[in-house]
């Protein structure tokens, strides 16, 4: 399978407890996203990497949350302390990037989070 | 807090009849528009996209139509199939020196009823 994929599927948690959530892009992407989509809405942007730079990073994003990119290729994501309202899908999506053209970003499944 | 986002909005079509789901978009900046359909348990998938120097494009029983005055995008699809339900999603992109993050819309539940 060459599409992104995403680790865990489902992870439940207490509320209080560290998470880490795996992505790994389509292999010759440079560009990585992670979005959060709760139930009924759009995914809403929370960070993106060029290769192993963490370039932006949404208001959305508490200290809680880390992401990282360390080799340019896979992803993770670290929810610490987690809360209730932290319940979410979280969606990773790759693309490359091509000058002033739009690249498509390829979503993965999704890791979906339930703290308890 | 508020529950509106529980309740999406649906279109209930027949097989065969076309469809058409609206998006109002926020940003006047945002030069780039994507459709996207997601079923159940999976991540989005891209349907169409359009620049914001173009007010149509057209796909395979899919187009896109683009309002600029009034901040506005429609998906039509052509003879819907069962295969067709699932929740769409438009989203914005600003293309240079935005990184091309997505800005999505309220999704719109498609339901086609045999």
């Amino acid at each position: 399978d060459t599409g992104v994929s995403q680790n865990p599927r489902h992870k439940i948690t207490k509320r209080g407890q560290n998470v880490t959530f795996r992505c790994d892009p389509i292999s010759e992407h440079n560009r990585l996203y992670w979005y959060r989509q709760t139930l009924g809405q759009g995914p809403e942007f929370l960070t993106y990497f060029q290769n192993e730079a963490q370039l932006e990073k949404s208001r959305l994003l508490s200290d809680r949350f880390s992401a990282e990119r360390p080799k340019g290729s896979f992803s993770t994501l670290e929810i610490q302390r987690t809360e209730q309202g932290d319940s979410a899908m979280y969606l990773c999506a790759s693309s490359l990037t091509g000058g002033v053209s739009y690249n498509e970003q390829f979503f993965g499944p999704g890791t979906r989070l339930t703290v308890l | 807090g508020e529950s509106v986002g529980l309740h999406l909005p649906t279109l209930s079509v027949q097989e065969g009849d076309n469809s058409i789901i609206n998006c109002a978009y926020s940003n006047s900046a945002s030069d780039y528009f994507i459709w996207y359909k997601q079923e159940s348990g999976k991540g989005p998938q891209f349907i169409i996209d359009i620049r914001s120097n173009m007010d149509k494009r057209q796909g395979q029983r899919v187009t896109v139509l683009l309002n600029k005055t009034v901040k506005h995008l429609s998906l039509q699809i052509a003879a819907t199939q069962p295969g067709d339900s699932a929740v769409y999603f438009c989203a914005e992109s600003i293309l240079t020196g935005g990184g091309n993050k997505l800005t999505f819309g309220t999704g719109t539940q498609l339901k086609v009823e045999l």
